[in-house]
């Protein structure tokens, strides 16, 4: 299954809100994984199974979406939050990564 | 807490065979299923495969010829192995657990090491 991110790439400014959509290339259960990475960093999961915030992460991240659209947002950035995120499916083998989207403050 | 890291060699020569290890702390190997998953910049992340301690693995297609991956569970570790490597396979290699509870994703993540594929 292939992962479409987009945009690749963003600059935003403290306090905006960010929306990254990812599309997947056939429809999915829900097996959809959201993933912040920083570099030196391990990757670091903020949301699972579509809409699921991960224990310990901020309620600024949020996820929704089904099918094949799936939308990850970030309400009220903060300079922290900084990095690549990644969709990654779960639903079926080989599990898959979008391309990433690079968030610049 | 659960954490992973990553150990091995940094560099290795072209045609020979990439070893990294995983050791894993506050969770027990035979829980869960355990990954491997590769960061290079020509294609993003790439999951290479997983184990489960009883030995049931899953492979990449991809990778899947030259690709093995074991676990040591007196030692609470699991293993990669890369066969016949190239430039291509220059990345920062992660291992990840892949907790199955609910749903499915990599909830733990080593750092990462860089490994360069050169002469």
């Amino acid at each position: 299954i292939q992962m479409t991110q987009s945009p690749s790439s963003l600059s935003a400014s403290v306090g905006d809100r960010v929306t990254i959509t990812c599309q997947a290339s056939q429809a999915i259960t829900n097996y959809l994984n959201w993933y912040q990475q920083t570099p030196g960093r391990a990757p670091r999961l903020l949301v699972y199974h579509a809409s699921n915030l991960e224990t310990g992460v901020p309620s600024r991240f949020s996820g929704g979406g089904s099918g094949t659209q799936f939308t990850f947002t970030i309400s009220g950035l903060q300079p922290e939050d900084f990095g690549t995120y990644y969709c990654q499916q779960c639903e079926s083998l080989p599990y898959t990564f979008g391309q990433g989207t690079k968030v610049e403050i | 807490q659960v954490h992973l890291e990553e150990s091995g060699p940094g560099l290795v020569k072209p045609s020979e065979t990439l070893s990294l290890t995983c050791t894993v702390s506050g969770a027990s190997i035979t829980s869960h299923y355990w990954s491997w998953i590769r960061l290079s910049p020509g294609k993003g992340l790439e999951w290479i495969g997983y184990l489960y301690y009883s030995g049931v693995t899953d492979y990449n297609p991809s990778l899947k010829s030259r690709v093995t991956i074991s676990v040591d569970t007196s030692k609470n570790q699991f293993s990669l192995n890369l066969d016949s490597v190239t430039a291509a396979d220059t990345a920062v290699y992660y291992c990840a657990r892949l907790n199955y509870v609910g749903s499915l994703r990599f909830d733990y993540w080593g750092q990462g090491t860089l490994v360069t594929v050169s002469s």
